[in-house]
Protein backbone atom coordinates (compact mmCIF):
# COMPACT_ATOMS: atom_id res chain seq x y z
CA UNK A 1 0.00 0.00 0.00
CA UNK A 2 1.35 3.33 -0.84
CA UNK A 3 1.62 5.62 2.38
CA UNK A 4 3.50 7.60 4.71
CA UNK A 5 3.74 7.15 8.00
CA UNK A 6 5.36 10.00 10.65
CA UNK A 7 6.52 9.96 14.18
CA UNK A 8 8.45 11.73 16.43
CA UNK A 9 5.79 13.87 17.85
CA UNK A 10 5.30 14.32 21.57
CA UNK A 11 5.67 17.23 24.44
CA UNK A 12 8.10 19.57 24.69
CA UNK A 13 9.06 22.43 26.78
CA UNK A 14 9.00 26.07 25.00
CA UNK A 15 12.51 26.24 23.59
CA UNK A 16 13.20 22.17 23.47
CA UNK A 17 13.91 19.72 20.36
CA UNK A 18 11.68 17.29 19.02
CA UNK A 19 13.03 15.45 15.42
CA UNK A 20 9.84 14.27 13.59
CA UNK A 21 10.43 11.26 10.52
CA UNK A 22 8.22 10.21 7.93
CA UNK A 23 8.66 6.59 6.00
CA UNK A 24 6.98 6.49 2.69
CA UNK A 25 5.84 3.12 1.16
CA UNK A 26 5.57 1.46 -2.00
CA UNK A 27 6.69 4.73 -4.18
CA UNK A 28 10.10 4.77 -5.44
CA UNK A 29 10.61 7.83 -2.25
CA UNK A 30 13.89 9.20 -4.11
CA UNK A 31 11.83 10.39 -7.83
CA UNK A 32 9.47 12.91 -5.65
CA UNK A 33 9.78 16.59 -3.56
CA UNK A 34 8.72 15.92 -0.23
CA UNK A 35 7.28 18.18 2.37
CA UNK A 36 5.92 19.20 5.88
CA UNK A 37 2.25 21.11 6.44
CA UNK A 38 0.70 21.33 9.92
CA UNK A 39 -2.26 22.20 11.51
CA UNK A 40 -2.68 24.00 14.59
CA UNK A 41 -5.59 23.95 17.12
CA UNK A 42 -8.32 24.73 15.64
CA UNK A 43 -6.58 26.74 12.64
CA UNK A 44 -6.01 25.68 8.82
CA UNK A 45 -3.33 24.07 6.82
CA UNK A 46 -0.16 25.66 7.09
CA UNK A 47 3.16 24.56 4.75
CA UNK A 48 6.55 24.92 6.49
CA UNK A 49 8.78 23.44 4.54
CA UNK A 50 9.47 21.46 1.35
CA UNK A 51 12.71 19.71 0.50
CA UNK A 52 13.37 18.49 -3.55
CA UNK A 53 14.46 14.78 -4.62
CA UNK A 54 18.18 14.81 -4.20
CA UNK A 55 17.80 17.14 -0.67
CA UNK A 56 19.90 20.06 -2.43
CA UNK A 57 17.51 22.69 -2.59
CA UNK A 58 14.88 23.37 0.69
CA UNK A 59 12.25 25.96 1.51
CA UNK A 60 10.82 27.25 5.04
CA UNK A 61 8.10 29.58 5.73
CA UNK A 62 9.25 32.80 7.69
CA UNK A 63 8.19 31.46 11.14
CA UNK A 64 10.19 28.41 11.05
CA UNK A 65 13.50 29.48 9.39
CA UNK A 66 16.73 29.37 11.09
CA UNK A 67 14.81 27.20 14.00
CA UNK A 68 13.62 23.95 11.58
CA UNK A 69 15.45 21.79 9.38
CA UNK A 70 14.42 19.84 6.80
CA UNK A 71 16.36 16.80 5.82
CA UNK A 72 16.21 12.82 3.79
CA UNK A 73 17.55 10.05 2.99
CA UNK A 74 16.49 8.17 -0.12
CA UNK A 75 18.01 5.18 0.83
CA UNK A 76 15.91 4.47 4.13
CA UNK A 77 12.57 6.44 1.78
CA UNK A 78 12.61 8.79 5.06
CA UNK A 79 12.50 12.40 5.67
CA UNK A 80 12.85 14.15 8.46
CA UNK A 81 12.26 17.36 10.49
CA UNK A 82 14.64 18.44 13.10
CA UNK A 83 12.83 21.09 15.09
CA UNK A 84 15.01 23.16 17.89
CA UNK A 85 13.65 26.51 19.87
CA UNK A 86 10.09 25.31 19.91
CA UNK A 87 7.59 27.83 20.95
CA UNK A 88 3.75 27.64 21.84
CA UNK A 89 2.97 28.43 18.12
CA UNK A 90 4.54 25.47 17.07
CA UNK A 91 1.48 23.02 19.24
CA UNK A 92 -0.10 21.08 16.10
CA UNK A 93 -0.77 17.95 13.80
CA UNK A 94 2.56 17.39 11.58
CA UNK A 95 1.55 15.98 7.81
CA UNK A 96 4.60 14.20 6.26
CA UNK A 97 3.50 14.91 2.27
CA UNK A 98 4.56 13.74 -1.46
CA UNK A 99 4.64 16.03 -4.04
CA UNK A 100 3.92 15.08 -7.30
CA UNK A 101 6.83 16.22 -8.83
CA UNK A 102 10.59 16.62 -8.31
CA UNK A 103 10.08 19.91 -6.83
CA UNK A 104 10.56 21.25 -3.25
CA UNK A 105 7.13 22.88 -3.42
CA UNK A 106 4.29 20.92 -5.48
CA UNK A 107 0.84 19.74 -5.49
CA UNK A 108 0.90 16.91 -2.91
CA UNK A 109 -0.76 13.62 -3.81
CA UNK A 110 -0.09 11.96 -0.46
CA UNK A 111 -0.36 12.87 3.06
CA UNK A 112 0.46 10.71 5.78
CA UNK A 113 -2.11 10.55 9.09
CA UNK A 114 0.10 12.55 11.09
CA UNK A 115 1.71 13.34 14.29
CA UNK A 116 1.00 15.53 16.96
CA UNK A 117 3.57 18.41 18.49
CA UNK A 118 2.78 19.56 22.02
CA UNK A 119 5.06 22.39 22.83
CA UNK A 120 3.86 23.45 26.85
CA UNK A 121 5.87 24.01 29.86
CA UNK B 1 5.78 35.46 -0.04
CA UNK B 2 2.74 34.82 -1.83
CA UNK B 3 -0.52 35.92 -0.14
CA UNK B 4 -3.80 33.61 -0.78
CA UNK B 5 -7.41 34.53 0.13
CA UNK B 6 -10.50 31.92 0.18
CA UNK B 7 -13.73 33.19 -0.05
CA UNK B 8 -16.33 32.16 1.89
CA UNK B 9 -14.79 31.30 4.99
CA UNK B 10 -18.31 29.23 5.32
CA UNK B 11 -20.74 27.74 2.29
CA UNK B 12 -24.34 26.29 3.48
CA UNK B 13 -25.96 24.42 0.82
CA UNK B 14 -28.76 22.16 -0.68
CA UNK B 15 -28.15 18.49 -1.53
CA UNK B 16 -27.87 18.73 -5.47
CA UNK B 17 -27.02 22.80 -5.29
CA UNK B 18 -24.37 24.23 -7.54
CA UNK B 19 -21.19 25.59 -4.92
CA UNK B 20 -18.47 27.58 -5.83
CA UNK B 21 -15.06 28.80 -3.25
CA UNK B 22 -12.87 31.33 -4.90
CA UNK B 23 -9.38 31.73 -4.13
CA UNK B 24 -7.21 34.83 -4.89
CA UNK B 25 -3.72 34.95 -4.81
CA UNK B 26 -1.43 38.28 -4.14
CA UNK B 27 0.71 36.86 -7.34
CA UNK B 28 0.01 35.28 -10.73
CA UNK B 29 0.28 31.50 -10.04
CA UNK B 30 0.21 30.95 -14.01
CA UNK B 31 -1.55 27.76 -13.39
CA UNK B 32 0.17 26.52 -10.76
CA UNK B 33 -2.56 25.78 -7.95
CA UNK B 34 -4.45 23.09 -6.25
CA UNK B 35 -7.73 22.06 -3.96
CA UNK B 36 -8.03 19.76 -1.10
CA UNK B 37 -10.94 18.36 0.70
CA UNK B 38 -10.57 17.99 4.43
CA UNK B 39 -12.43 16.06 6.64
CA UNK B 40 -12.20 16.28 10.48
CA UNK B 41 -9.79 13.15 11.74
CA UNK B 42 -8.72 12.13 8.19
CA UNK B 43 -5.47 13.28 6.22
CA UNK B 44 -6.18 16.01 3.04
CA UNK B 45 -6.90 14.48 0.01
CA UNK B 46 -6.09 16.58 -3.22
CA UNK B 47 -8.69 17.21 -6.00
CA UNK B 48 -7.52 19.23 -8.53
CA UNK B 49 -4.00 20.27 -9.34
CA UNK B 50 -2.77 22.57 -12.30
CA UNK B 51 -5.91 24.85 -11.63
CA UNK B 52 -7.87 22.36 -13.56
CA UNK B 53 -6.57 18.79 -13.51
CA UNK B 54 -8.64 16.26 -11.16
CA UNK B 55 -6.50 13.54 -9.34
CA UNK B 56 -7.30 10.09 -10.39
CA UNK B 57 -10.70 8.67 -8.69
CA UNK B 58 -12.22 12.27 -7.43
CA UNK B 59 -16.42 12.71 -8.54
CA UNK B 60 -16.59 14.20 -11.45
CA UNK B 61 -18.98 17.15 -9.90
CA UNK B 62 -15.81 18.21 -8.58
CA UNK B 63 -14.06 20.85 -11.21
CA UNK B 64 -11.29 23.93 -11.09
CA UNK B 65 -11.19 26.87 -13.08
CA UNK B 66 -9.02 30.28 -13.15
CA UNK B 67 -5.98 31.56 -14.09
CA UNK B 68 -3.03 34.46 -12.90
CA UNK B 69 -4.60 35.70 -9.49
CA UNK B 70 -8.44 33.91 -9.53
CA UNK B 71 -9.08 30.26 -9.24
CA UNK B 72 -12.19 28.40 -8.30
CA UNK B 73 -13.38 25.04 -7.04
CA UNK B 74 -17.06 24.16 -8.35
CA UNK B 75 -18.93 21.14 -7.13
CA UNK B 76 -22.04 20.22 -10.01
CA UNK B 77 -24.09 19.01 -7.26
CA UNK B 78 -23.77 19.21 -3.80
CA UNK B 79 -23.98 15.74 -2.11
CA UNK B 80 -23.81 14.48 1.87
CA UNK B 81 -20.33 13.09 1.63
CA UNK B 82 -19.03 16.37 0.26
CA UNK B 83 -19.06 18.21 3.39
CA UNK B 84 -15.48 19.27 4.41
CA UNK B 85 -13.37 22.02 4.68
CA UNK B 86 -12.05 22.72 1.06
CA UNK B 87 -8.34 24.70 0.70
CA UNK B 88 -6.53 26.16 -2.09
CA UNK B 89 -2.84 25.56 -1.97
CA UNK B 90 -0.16 27.54 -4.64
CA UNK B 91 3.10 25.59 -5.66
CA UNK B 92 3.74 28.59 -7.73
CA UNK B 93 6.66 29.91 -5.37
CA UNK B 94 9.36 27.76 -3.81
CA UNK B 95 7.04 28.55 -0.46
CA UNK B 96 4.05 26.99 -0.71
CA UNK B 97 1.32 28.73 1.07
CA UNK B 98 -2.56 27.55 1.77
CA UNK B 99 -5.57 29.42 2.01
CA UNK B 100 -7.69 30.05 5.19
CA UNK B 101 -10.17 27.31 4.10
CA UNK B 102 -13.90 27.02 3.24
CA UNK B 103 -16.05 25.06 5.62
CA UNK B 104 -19.27 23.29 3.28
CA UNK B 105 -21.93 22.05 5.17
CA UNK B 106 -25.39 21.06 4.12
CA UNK B 107 -28.10 22.99 4.96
Amino acid sequence: EVRLVESGGGVARPGGSLRLSCVGSDFTFEDFGMGWVRQGPGKGLEWISGINVNGGTMGYVDSVKGRFTISRDNSKKSLYLQMDSLRGEDTALYYCVKGRGRLRNDAFDLWGQGTMVIVSS
Amino acid sequence: DIRMTQSPSTLSASVGDRVTITCRASEDLRSWLAWYQHKPGKAPRLLIYKTSTLEIGVPSRFSGSGSGTEFTLTISSLQPDDCATYYCQQYSDYIGTFGQGTKVEIK
